[in-house]
């Protein structure tokens, strides 16, 4: 499978805990994407990153998020002492140029 | 509250029939538009992309136009089959730094 994908698919965790969620990349991409999504709503962008460099984070990165990516191939997005608001779909999207291919998400439910 | 977000608009469509999807951008510096299709447990999915240099695109059994003067962006799907139903959401490129800013989905529900 060449396509972005994204582990792990679901994750229920207890308020309060961290999680990290992965993204592979298309190989050949260098631009990678965060963006979270609610339901009945489109992704909303959270961070971008040009090979290694984070390039750019959305107000909605609040100081619990945090992203990288060390070789500028995979990314994880961690998000400390989660809180019930945080429950959404988070996915992840690279591009070799405008054009954003998206995984298929990882389901985080705070409960 | 969130349960404004689970009314989406819905299309009813009969197999067969052609389908047309609008959206309505709000940045008149964005230069690139993309339509995405997502089906239930699943990533968005690229359709068609236009830049703003242009009117029309057509792809496969798709549509995309552009009218930048009332900033619209409308998807015309032909002869549409059970496989099309999903939700679908325009996106539009803003300030040249590749983030895409998606707008309302449209559920589009056809019917056999």
């Amino acid at each position: 499978d060449t396509g972005v994908s994204q582990n792990p698919r679901h994750k229920i965790t207890k308020r309060g805990q961290n999680v990290t969620f992965r993204c592979d990349p298309i190989s050949e991409h260098n631009r990678l994407y965060w963006y979270r999504q609610t339901l009945g709503q489109g992704p909303e962008f959270l961070t971008y990153f040009q090979n290694e460099a984070q390039l750019e984070k959305s107000r909605l990165l609040s100081d619990r998020f945090s992203a990288e990516r060390p070789k500028g191939s995979f990314s994880t997005l961690e998000i400390q002492r989660t809180e019930q608001g945080d429950s959404a779909m988070y996915l992840c999207a690279s591009s070799p140029d405008i054009q954003q291919t998206f995984g298929s998400g990882t389901r985080l439910t705070v409960v | 509250g969130e349960s404004v977000g689970l009314h989406l608009p819905t299309l009813s469509v009969q197999e067969g029939d052609n389908s047309i999807i609008n959206c309505a951008y709000s940045n008149s510096a964005s230069d690139y538009f993309i339509w995405y299709k997502q089906e239930s447990g699943k990533g968005p999915q690229f359709i068609i992309d236009i830049r703003s240099n242009m009117d029309k695109r057509q792809g496969q059994r798709v549509t995309v136009l552009l009218n930048k003067t009332v900033k619209h962006l409308s998807l015309q799907i032909a002869a549409t089959q059970p496989g099309d139903s999903a939700v679908y959401f325009c996106a539009e490129n803003r300030d040249g730094n590749n983030r895409l800013a998606f707008g309302k989905g449209n559920q589009v529900v056809v019917i056999p």
